[in-house]
């Protein structure tokens, strides 16, 4: 079964430094996503993208992160200057299409931990 | 000290038993809903969607039920099995294509 693949699946970085969390979309997914899980909280929403441009985007999703689809197959989520409460699980998802009736399929993840 | 984070409800059902779990969401306006597992580091899995003008909707050995009416779903999983302990959790689509996800319950399935 296609899945949504994601690298790396622990990042450790130093405060200030630049992160870039790569996710391979499934490979007839038109529209992109990023999440992210602070440890004991919510899935939160970040960020979604479609024919190359950002479709919708979360107030947590400031001028510190960027999205990309550098090529046909990788979607990444940078994020410019880290901050301690970055820390978190983010997640990449894909699905067919961005009506609200077709189901994101999530990959398993990044741990991000901000030092 | 300040507590953080969530404390989840847990449901602890018996093998083989029927496993109940609720979810209210919060938007009269959500009009697609999914039912998501997620094991110990992995990512949420889908498991079962609906739509708003549906009240129930069945698939392999679990069922989601719609109550628009008091904003109320719930994921009914049969003959539940030691595979099934995870977090569960409701995610809800009022407009756009942004998942807004529930809080999530721990269901601890005991042999």
């Amino acid at each position: 079964e296609p899945e949504v693949t994601q690298t790396p699946s622990h990042q450790v970085t130093q405060m200030g430094q630049e992160v870039i969390l790569r996710c391979v979309p499934i490979s007839n997914h038109l529209y992109f996503y990023w999440y992210r899980q602070i440890l004991g909280q919510k899935v939160e929403f970040l960020v979604s993208f479609y024919n190359n441009e950002i479709s919708e985007k979360s107030e947590i999703f400031d001028d510190q992160f960027s999205v990309e689809r550098p090529d046909g197959s990788n979607f990444t989520l940078k994020i410019r200057s880290t901050k301690l409460e970055d820390s978190a699980m983010y997640f990449c998802a894909s699905s067919v299409r961005g009506t609200g009736n077709q189901p994101q399929h999530f990959g398993d993840g990044t741990r991000l931990s901000i030092l | 000290g300040e507590s953080v984070g969530l404390h989840l409800p847990t449901l602890s059902v018996q093998e083989g038993d029927n496993s109940i779990i609720n979810c209210a969401y919060s938007n009269s306006a959500s009009d697609y809903f999914i039912w998501y597992k997620q094991e110990s580091g992995k990512g949420p899995q889908f498991i079962i969607d609906i739509r708003s003008n549906m009240d129930k909707r069945q698939g392999q050995r679990v069922t989601v039920l719609l109550n628009k009416t008091v904003k109320h779903l719930s994921l009914q999983i049969a003959a539940t099995q030691p595979g099934d302990s995870a977090v569960y959790f409701c995610a809800e689509i009022s407009y756009g294509n942004k998942l807004v996800f529930g809080a999530g319950t721990i269901l601890r399935v005991k042999s």
